[in-house]
């Protein structure tokens, strides 16, 4: 099963900020938070990762709780391309796997 | 630089054929991962090679088997093909090393069983 639990979808104005929750209170000290998304008919794309330090790249940040046990995506300026489902992983270094669950679907709206 | 190669892109089978899916990893990248995506979940890992050996195999039975080439290069077989084999066959890559930077997924082949 999945270590991680995401709501099934969320709407966001274009341009505006979206925030993507994951709850994963059962994670381990040594796993990872990895985010994934899929465009419709795509292979998923990697996002971003973190331990539990905030992080943050070209396409998002990170924010992990202090406890470890919730985190948040954000995508600053969302775009109509930005449409797409989001997966949140939690996964251990010596994890060959990512086990999967069904995703948050992100619809962004004009 | 080229991504993961996935071949074909579609196929359509009938019950009771076997199938073969190729892939070819990312430049630079030294293992391939598969999985399986029914419509509307996520993907399920099915199994990891590496150094021409599977590495880790997920829930699926022998009726999946693979291969991994010396070229990185990987096949993903399917015997006796069952009307729920029908997904979506990712193919993933990555580099084994002492830090892990993220699998880099193809497109997909879309089997269709009838």
């Amino acid at each position: 099963d999945a270590k991680t639990t995401q709501p099934p979808s969320m709407d966001c104005a274009e341009g505006r900020a979206a925030n993507l929750p994951c709850n994963h209170s059962t994670i381990s000290g040594n796993e990872y938070v990895y985010w994934y998304r899929q465009i419709h008919s795509q292979g998923p794309q990697y996002i971003i990762h973190g331990l539990k330090n905030n992080e943050t790249n070209e396409m998002a940040s990170l924010i992990i709780t202090e406890d470890r046990k919730s985190s948040t995506l954000i995508l600053p300026h969302a775009t109509l391309r930005d449409t797409a489902v989001y997966y949140c992983i939690a996964r251990g270094l010596r994890d060959y796997q990512l086990i999967w669950g069904a995703g948050t679907k992100l619809i962004i709206k004009p | 630089d080229a991504g993961v190669t996935q071949s074909p892109t579609h196929l359509i089978k009938t019950r009771g054929q076997q199938v073969t899916l190729r892939c070819s990893p990312k430049s630079g990248h030294d293992t391939v991962s598969w999985y399986q995506q029914a419509l509307g979940q996520g993907p399920q890992f099915i199994f990891q090679y590496y150094e021409e050996e599977e590495r880790q195999r997920g829930n699926f039975p022998d009726r999946f088997s693979g291969h991994q080439f010396p070229n990185y290069s990987s096949e993903l077989n399917v015997n006796a093909l069952l009307l729920g084999d029908s997904a979506l066959y990712l193919c993933a890559s990555s580099v084994t090393s002492q830090f892990f930077y993220g699998y880099t997924f193809g497109s997909g082949t879309r089997l269709t069983v009838v």
